[in-house]
């Protein structure tokens, strides 16, 4: 069966300090790999997908980026975070070119 | 613009108490509609997909259905244990998939 894993699960970090989070999917190949974010009050904000390595669709511009150096690891990143990209951090994956999405248990960001 | 619009926010039924969440959308391309549920610090737990206008679901005590504007989610005679936030979200043309900001449930015991 598959599985999907995301860390860390806490994080709290100043201000304009550097940010990576990892997500890795097992039990099946070529996953569509998503991350979202979810504020208070804000629903769950798509930031970036990808259909397969190397390739990265972005939705929000912002200070933040991804990367998928590996068929089912998808890393996001940032070099400087602000007080606003606090929030709940969700990696999610989906068979190809189906709908359904699968969601890791998400990483809570706290910047301070 | 692809749009996903929920409603109402926040819902509290007394235990038993059947009702609907509403979920409308607004995309170009349907491809698939899709409901959700959350609790408290967990990732969204996939429950139901739709594809076209008069189809339905049923998973024990929620039905879903969808017509070419919206979608609802009923539930009928709800527990405690149904209590989460239902998340709505539509995928349209591409891989893209928009949600909604959710209907917070509580049912009363």
């Amino acid at each position: 069966s598959q599985t999907i894993h995301q860390w860390p699960a806490t994080l709290v970090q100043p201000v304009g300090s550097p940010l990576s989070l990892e997500c890795t999917v097992e039990g099946t190949s070529n996953p569509n790999l998503y991350w979202y974010r979810q504020a208070a009050g804000r629903g769950l904000q798509l930031l970036f997908y990808s259909v397969g390595i190397g390739q990265i669709s972005s939705e929000v511009p912002q200070n933040l980026s991804a990367s998928r150096p590996q068929d089912r690891q998808f890393i996001l990143s940032s070099k400087k975070l602000l007080l606003s990209d606090s929030g709940f951090y969700l990696c999610a994956w989906s068979f190809l070119a189906a709908g359904e999405l699968f969601f890791g248990e998400g990483s809570r960001l706290t910047v301070l | 613009e692809d749009q996903v619009t929920q409603s109402p926010e926040a819902l509290r039924l007394q235990e038993g108490e059947s009702s609907s969440l509403n979920c409308s959308y607004t995309v170009s391309g349907l491809r698939g509609l899709f409901w959700y549920r959350q609790d408290p610090g967990k990732g969204p737990e996939f429950l139901f997909t739709l594809y076209s206008a008069g189809e339905e679901k049923e998973k024990e005590r929620l039905k879903a259905t969808l017509t070419k504007k919206e979608s609802f989610l009923h539930i009928t005679a709800p527990k405690p244990e149904d209590s989460a936030t239902y998340l709505c979200a539509v995928q349209a043309g591409g891989d893209k998939i928009i949600f909604g900001k959710g209907t917070r449930l509580h049912i009363l015991p």
